[in-house]
């Protein structure tokens, strides 16, 4: 098991660039989040999904987006970068045993990506 | 939303000694709280977690304690190692295992002292 994997490792964007940040799980987890760090802050929720086809906004959204198209996959989408967007980004995923949540077992965090928006 | 406040933001102790690191949640309907340990460079890893329908738990030299009624819950390390110096992080959320994601403190920087 690779367990949580995110690409790339590190980027540099210009001003006003789109990208897309992967992440995927192989644990068949159903549940899956993406985080921001901010340098020496906590993590801040930006979107989460409950599964395929289902995603919901955290506490920090605006400028981001994204997609559940398969169990496996939650790419992470910057439309117009920003200097405001640059933090280390980790994606996160977890298994649910109900449709409330209640009993969902430990969030299991990648690697990070570490975006600089000059 | 829920509001997560964590102290201190640096912690310094002599190795063997115990640290406490504390926290306060503000949704009184908050469920399950995890403590994650991030060393510099990597990602967050958990550590240990509560339930909100259990007072204490522990693992080794790990313990967290919740209390409901004041909605604070704290992180206890004893005989502590040079290998316990990283950053500390509380979470909480309203969904057991945080289904609907976690709110995190600031975080809490341990220093070990030889």
């Amino acid at each position: 098991n690779a367990g949580v994997t995110q690409t790339p490792k590190f980027r540099i964007l210009k001003i006003g660039q789109s990208m897309t940040l992967q992440c995927t799980q192989d644990m068949n987890h159903n549940y899956m989040y993406w985080y921001r760090q901010d340098p020496g802050m906590g993590l801040k929720l930006i979107y989460y999904s409950v599964g395929a086809g289902i995603t919901d906004k955290g506490e920090v959204p605006n400028g981001y987006n994204v997609s559940r198209s398969t169990t496996e996959d939650f790419p992470l989408r910057l439309e117009l970068a920003a200097p405001s967007q640059t933090s280390v980004y980790f994606c996160a995923s977890s298994y649910s045993l109900e449709p409330t949540g209640r009993g969902t077992d430990t969030q299991y965090f990648g690697p990070g990506t570490r975006l600089t928006v000059l | 939303g829920e509001n997560v406040e964590q102290h201190p933001s640096t912690l310094s102790v002599q190795e063997g000694d115990s640290a406490v690191i504390k926290c306060t949640y503000s949704d009184s309907a908050s469920n399950y709280f995890p403590w994650y340990k991030q060393e510099l460079g990597k990602r967050p890893q958990l550590i240990i977690d509560i339930r909100s329908n259990v007072g204490e738990k522990k693992d080794q030299r790990i313990a967290v304690t919740l209390n409901k009624t004041a909605k604070h819950f704290s992180l206890h390390i004893t005989e502590t190692q040079p290998e316990d110096s990283a950053v500390y992080f509380c979470a909480a959320s309203l969904s057991g295992g945080g289904a609907d994601g976690l709110t995190f403190g600031k975080g809490t920087h341990l220093i070990i002292q030889p």
